[in-house]
């Protein structure tokens, strides 16, 4: 079992749409998590750093970690056709990432 | 303020043969990981140095390796190259441990033919 669990889609919604993007993870012994959004031939860049439980929101993004549950989410409001591209989710373990296997995320305009 | 930048961006390599990957991280930033991205795996860390001493090390094999420069920048080298090893290289650059500061490059490229 990977420490980091992520459905890697593709996940399609229609423009406008609120987008949900989730993650679990086994240690409990991470505090620190983090999105990350990827187009295609692009490095990973930082969407929400997060730490511990609660919700962080930024513009049209919220991050929200459940830490009894060990789950982590990532929500899209009024998604556009340039939210699509892959989100990785990733927990911070003393000096490294361990990340999930990204979603892709479609939005249809 | 000039992003991280990675040379190539693409390569070709056979079975066998060695390669060396160049990054130059944000200016100021020193600290320099290597990440592995590859569609069955997904983003898997590989190393990372700061100020020219490997701080941290993934599960990869001795084939990879990797240093830094007193300037931060860094290059990571894969011997005897497998089929395997075909995938997408990150590097990413950070000041000093805040991951909420962490600056990708756009990839090398690597097919082993």
């Amino acid at each position: 079992q990977k420490e980091v669990e992520q459905d890697p889609g593709p996940l399609s919604v229609p423009e406008g749409a609120i987008v949900s993007l989730n993650c679990t993870y086994s240690n409990s012994a991470f505090q620190y998590f983090m999105w990350y959004r990827q187009y295609s031939r692009k490095g990973p860049e930082l969407l929400m750093y997060t730490y511990s439980s609660g919700n962080k929101e930024d513009g049209r993004f919220t991050a929200q970690v459940d830490k009894s549950s060990k789950y982590i989410s990532l929500f899209i409001r009024d998604s556009q056709p340039s939210d699509s591209a892959t989100y990785l989710c990733a927990a911070q373990s003393n000096y490294q990432l361990i990340w999930g296997a990204g979603t892709k995320l479609i939005i249809k305009p | 303020k000039a992003g991280v930048t990675q040379t190539p961006r693409y390569l070709i390599k056979t079975r066998g043969q060695q390669v060396t990957l160049s990054c130059s991280p944000i200016s100021g930033h020193r600290s320099v990981s290597w990440y592995q991205q590859t569609p069955g795996q997904g983003l898997q860390f590989l190393f990372e140095y700061f100020s020219e001493t490997q701080r941290n090390k993934g599960n990869f094999p001795g084939r990879f390796s990797g240093r830094q420069f007193s300037n931060s920048r860094s290059e990571m080298n894969v011997s005897t190259l497998e089929l395997g090893d075909s995938a997408l290289y990150l590097c990413a650059s950070m000041l000093g441990a805040a991951y909420n500061e962490q600056f990708f490059g756009p990839g090398t490229r690597l097919t082993v033919l």
